[in-house]
Order: structure tokens, then C-alpha cells, then sequence
């Protein structure tokens, strides 16, 4: 299976709520990276978090770390209809430079 | 600064003809990446130069792929002869040559193949 396998695969909620994406992972990483891609266009970078980080803030988005569960979440307060895009979680492990992509999560926010 | 670039948007061709692939990367970044993302399977790495070097071709499927980065530059990934297989998004990305645990890749927006 993936390196990174995201949870849930589709989430659908109302502007202003909150969504929160969920990624495990399998192997020990160097770090951990979120990444949108809205429909049609390229994947955008949302945010980078160390091993050695717990969290991290950007704006409306918080990233959670847990080493010791191989997880991180992605959180996005306040959501807007524009936050609509596909979300992904991905891996780097060791000085290797090449990404792993997890499968995504869809996320929907109506208006 | 402009971003990485791709080029064609979309490109439609018959199985077992030719296609080129060109990703023009972010001027100064010495990391260049290839991806794809095939049949609604996850994205996948293909290839890593720095500068015109090819540093890891791990993730290239077959000998049907030549990628290429003359002089550093850009780089075109050749698809001789196409697969239906090999329908999907091909994406490029680059980075700034920095150590890796920093190394952020900042990807353009694809090029979508269709082999018919």
C-alpha cells in the first residue's frame, strides 16, 4: 500500500466550518508536506513539518506531526469555497529527494 | 518570477506514436523533477536531475521514457513508442539545490496525455 494513505477520501462540508484531514504513513520520514491541487491546475504547497516538529501554523492551516503514530493532520479553519481541492500528504524519507504522495482527499466546500 | 511552466497543456495521440513533454523550471533551481499520475492511481515520482544530471531514475517505468536537461535547463521527457498505459498527468516540478530536509518542490501544472 502507500506510503501516505489520507482520511477521509471525500469530505463535503459548509463555508466557515472546519475540515480536518487525517494521513498515515509507513516508513520514518524526514519530513512531511501538504499539498492542494485544485481541479484542472498543478499542486500547489501548503506546508512543510520537520521529524522533529509536533506543529505548525500558516495562516488557517495547522499541520500535526505524530512520529511515534507514523500521522498528521491537516486542519483548515474558517473554510471558504475556494479551499475546494484535492489535498495530499506527502512524504520524504531519508536524503532522498523524491516526493510519495498519498491518494488525496476531496475536499468540498459549499457555499 | 514566473512559475514552473509545462508545455503542451494537453496533448491526444495514437498508440505507438511519439510524444515530447517539455518542463521549463523556476530560473535558479537546480532540482528538476518529473511525476505522473496515471489511471486515478497515485502520483508518482519518475526521475530527479540536478542541474543536467540525472541524480535518480528510479521511478522510470521503462526504456519507452528518455527524459532529458541539456545545458541544465529545461528538460523534456520523450514518450517513443506511447502506451495506453501511459495516459495520465505528467507534472514537473523544481527546487532550489538546498539539503533535503528543506528541499520544497514547487510543481507546474501538468500535462495531460491521452494514447488512444
Amino acid at each position: 500500500s502507500q506510503q501516505g494513505e489520507e482520511d477521509p477520501q471525500a469530505l463535503s462540508i459548509q463555508e466557515g466550518e472546519n475540515a480536518t484531514m487525517n494521513c498515515s504513513y509507513k516508513t520514518s520520514i524526514n519530513n512531511l508536506q501538504w499539498y492542494r491541487q485544485n481541479s484542472g491546475r498543478g499542486l500547489v504547497h501548503l506546508i512543510l513539518i520537520r521529524s522533529n516538529e509536533r506543529e505548525k501554523h500558516s495562516g488557517r492551516l495547522r499541520v500535526t506531526l505524530d512520529t511515534s503514530k507514523k500521522s498528521s493532520s491537516l486542519l483548515i479553519t474558517a473554510s471558504r469555497a475556494a479551499d475546494t481541492a484535492s489535498y495530499f500528504c506527502v512524504t520524504k524519507d531519508g536524503s532522498a529527494r523524491q516526493l510519495t504522495f498519498g491518494s488525496g482527499t476531496q475536499l468540498t466546500v459549499l457555499p | 518570477e514566473a512559475g514552473v511552466t509545462q508545455f503542451p497543456s494537453h496533448s491526444v495521440i495514437e498508440k505507438g506514436q511519439t510524444v515530447t513533454l517539455r518542463c521549463d523550471p523556476i530560473s535558479g533551481h537546480d532540482n528538476l523533477y518529473w511525476y505522473r499520475r496515471v489511471m486515478g492511481k497515485e502520483i508518482k515520482f519518475l526521475l530527479h536531475f540536478v542541474k543536467e544530471s540525472k541524480q535518480d531514475e528510479s521511478g522510470m517505468p521503462n526504456n519507452r521514457f528518455l527524459a532529458e536537461r541539456t545545458g541544465g535547463t529545461y528538460s523534456t521527457l520523450k514518450v517513443q513508442p506511447a502506451e495506453l498505459e501511459d495516459s495520465g498527468v505528467y507534472f514537473c516540478a523544481s527546487s532550489l539545490l538546498t539539503r533535503a530536509v528543506e528541499d520544497t518542490q514547487y510543481f507546474g501544472p501538468g500535462t495531460r496525455l491521452t494514447v488512444l
